[in-house]
Order: structure tokens, then sequence, then C-alpha cells
């Protein structure tokens, strides 16, 4: 079974400062994982995703992830915050033979202080 | 291009009464898979339609079921809402789920409140 775990449910920030959103999963398959991000009263968004290929994958607005097998890993990134990136994010993963099912973590907020 | 829609935006029911939600997928799209986000959760997957059959289902009891239409549309319908279904339901489309690393578009959701 699939699961995602994204350690503390707020994140706060100064605007300009490095933003890093930590996920670990759980597959017993090569996983495929996403990031999301919900601003108020909107659905989700890609931000990015990893396939297959090169482990340093980026994304809209500035961010970054970085797939890391031994660390069962996928931490998110954005070496200086903006103010519009104040929303909540989700880690996601999904698998081969999973008819692309995500399976999501509990999200994250990010909130950016002037 | 348009993107996924979904109706209504909101909709406040009481326990017991059956529901119906819309969406459209995003054009080129032929999947749609269903989610429930309760609040300040994650969503969960509830089932997915592709060509109009049902392509996988999560932990939710058959009163929630679906249908797919010709034009890839769907409908999501609960039936004896309970309170614990108040939640944001989320649609999202994607291309044919194949490889498993398809990008699912989500559309912005049905508000469902449960009285």
């Amino acid at each position: 079974a699939q699961s995602v775990t994204q350690l503390g449910s707020h994140v706060s920030v100064s605007e300009g400062a490095l933003v890093l959103l930590r996920c670990n999963y759980s597959s017993s398959v090569p996983p495929y994982l996403f990031w999301y991000v919900q601003y108020p009263n909107q659905g989700l968004q890609l931000l990015l995703k990893y396939t297959t290929g090169a482990t340093l994958v980026k994304g809209i607005n500035g961010f970054e992830a970085e797939f890391k097998k031994s660390e069962t890993s996928f931490h998110l990134t954005k070496p200086s915050a903006h103010m519009s990136d104040a929303a909540e994010y989700f880690c996601a993963v999904t698998y081969t033979g999973a008819n692309s099912k995500l399976t999501f973590g509990k999200g994250i907020t990010l909130s950016v202080r002037p | 291009e348009t993107g996924v829609t979904q109706s209504p935006t909101h909709l406040i029911k009481t326990r017991g009464q059956q529901v119906t939600l819309r969406c459209s997928s995003q054009s080129g799209h032929n999947t749609v898979s269903w989610y429930q986000q309760a609040l300040g959760q994650g969503p969960q997957f509830i089932f997915q339609y592709y060509r109009e059959e049902e392509n996988g289902r999560g932990n939710f009891p058959p009163r929630f079921s679906g249908l797919q239409f010709p034009n890839y549309s769907s409908e999501l319908n609960v039936n004896a809402l309970e309170l614990d279904d108040s939640a944001l339901y989320l649609c999202a489309s994607s291309t044919e789920p194949l490889a498993g690393g398809e990008t699912q578009y989500f559309g912005p959701g049905t508000r469902l409140l449960v009285l």
C-alpha cells in the first residue's frame, strides 16, 4: 500500500526566505510523485511531478523537488518565497498499475510573512 | 482549451437526501477521477471512470456511485447523505491511465454541506 507523510501542518517563512516543504512516501514499487498547490476556495494545481529520469524536477513558479529513493523523499523547495506562495501544498504518490489513483498527504499550509 | 469544470459550486443538503455532482473533463481527456477532501485533510480517491466504465474504486461505500457519459463528462451520486459526507468534492480529468504518471487536472470543486 502507498502512503505519503507530510511532516508538520504549517510552515511559516519570511518573504525572500527559502521554502522547504517535506514529503516522504512509502511504496513497494517505483513511485510517481506529484506536488499540487491549493489556493483558498480553489481546486488543485499541479506544481511539478516526477515519473522517471532526472531526479531533480523543476516546476512552475520557481519550485523544484528532488526524488531521493534512498531516503524515500520528495521535498519541495523554492529559493525565495513570495507573498503569493501562501497556500496549501499537497504531496501525492501513485505507481504503474494504480490507474493514476493518487494517494495524497494531509497537506502543509505555507504562510509568508512580509 | 477549456479546463475541468464542476457544478454546482456549493450545495446544502440534509441527512438522508441524495445529491448529484457534475464534472466536465478537459478537452482531449477520457478519464475522470473523483476525490473527497474533508476539511483540513488531503483529497481521498473515491473512484475513476475510463471510457464510461468504473476503473478503480477507493474505500467508499456503495452509496457513492458514478457515471461517465460518451462525451467523457461525469456525475458523482451520493445516496442517503450523512453528516460526514460534508466535504469538497474534486473532479480530475486525465488521458488514458496506462503508464500511471499521467497528470490529473483538477476542477475547482463542489463544496457540499450536509445538515
